[in-house]
């Protein structure tokens, strides 16, 4: 039982340096998500994507960019790393983006330097 | 400005005792709320939902209290095990256009001691 799968699991960058965060799920779930978490603080939405070809911002998407590749993966990527970046991301999807639990991955804990 | 507020940072329970965990919000557009719970260096696991216009809802062990009027939200697990030691999470969302966008509480630790 995979659910939703993240990849890195652990990274650490340079300020400036670019990365790209992978997520896949295996659930055949439309919509997908990514939240960054920070000490002390909820997961705040980042970007998500409602449906495969569609992308909006959520709370906090300044710095990231995503691609919905296909329905079962959604990429996040940081084009030049702040230390404010430093977090730990997770991605979720859910059937639908209309009440229905969203399910998350393991997490990728980043560290900018 | 957190519309989702979980004001206990902890709490302890003994083994076989009720734990309630509260959370509060101040969006009257919400109408979907959640419970997740985390154990470290893993992500959210859902626990339960309920739709605004119940305002109860139960799935073994845990319940979930909806107070629409006082925008109070509560999770009862009955009774507590030490598996259930962990972060919880509460989350709402809204109607339309917001309801793919979670806004989550800060959490509450719960121990659950032998």
């Amino acid at each position: 039982n995979a659910g939703v799968t993240q990849t890195p699991k652990f990274q650490v960058l340079k300020t400036g340096q670019s990365m790209t965060l992978q997520c896949a799920q295996d659930m055949n779930h439309n919509s997908m998500y990514w939240y960054r978490q920070d000490p002390g603080m909820g997961l705040r939405l980042i970007y998500y994507s409602a449906s495969e070809g569609t992308t909006d911002k959520g709370e906090v998407p300044n710095g990231y960019n995503v691609s919905r590749l296909n329905k079962r993966e959604f990429s996040l990527r940081l084009e030049s790393a702040a230390p404010s970046q430093t977090s730990v991301y997770f991605c979720a999807s859910s059937e639908s983006v209309i009440n229905q639990p969203q399910h998350f991955g393991d997490g990728t804990r980043l560290s900018i330097l | 400005d957190q519309q989702v507020k979980q004001n206990s940072p902890s709490l302890s329970v003994q083994e076989g005792r009720i734990s309630i965990l509260n959370c509060d919000y101040t969006n009257s557009m919400f109408d979907y709320f959640l419970w997740y719970k985390k154990y470290p260096a893993e992500g959210p696991t859902f626990l339960i939902s309920i739709s605004s216009i119940k305002d109860k809802n139960e799935d073994g062990r845990f319940t979930v209290f909806l107070n629409k009027s006082a925008k109070h939200l509560s999770l009862h697990i009955v009774p507590s095990q030490p598996g259930d030691s962990a972060v919880y999470f509460c989350a709402a969302s809204g109607k339309g256009g917001t309801a793919s966008k979670l806004t989550f509480g800060t959490g509450t630790r719960l121990q659950v001691t032998l």
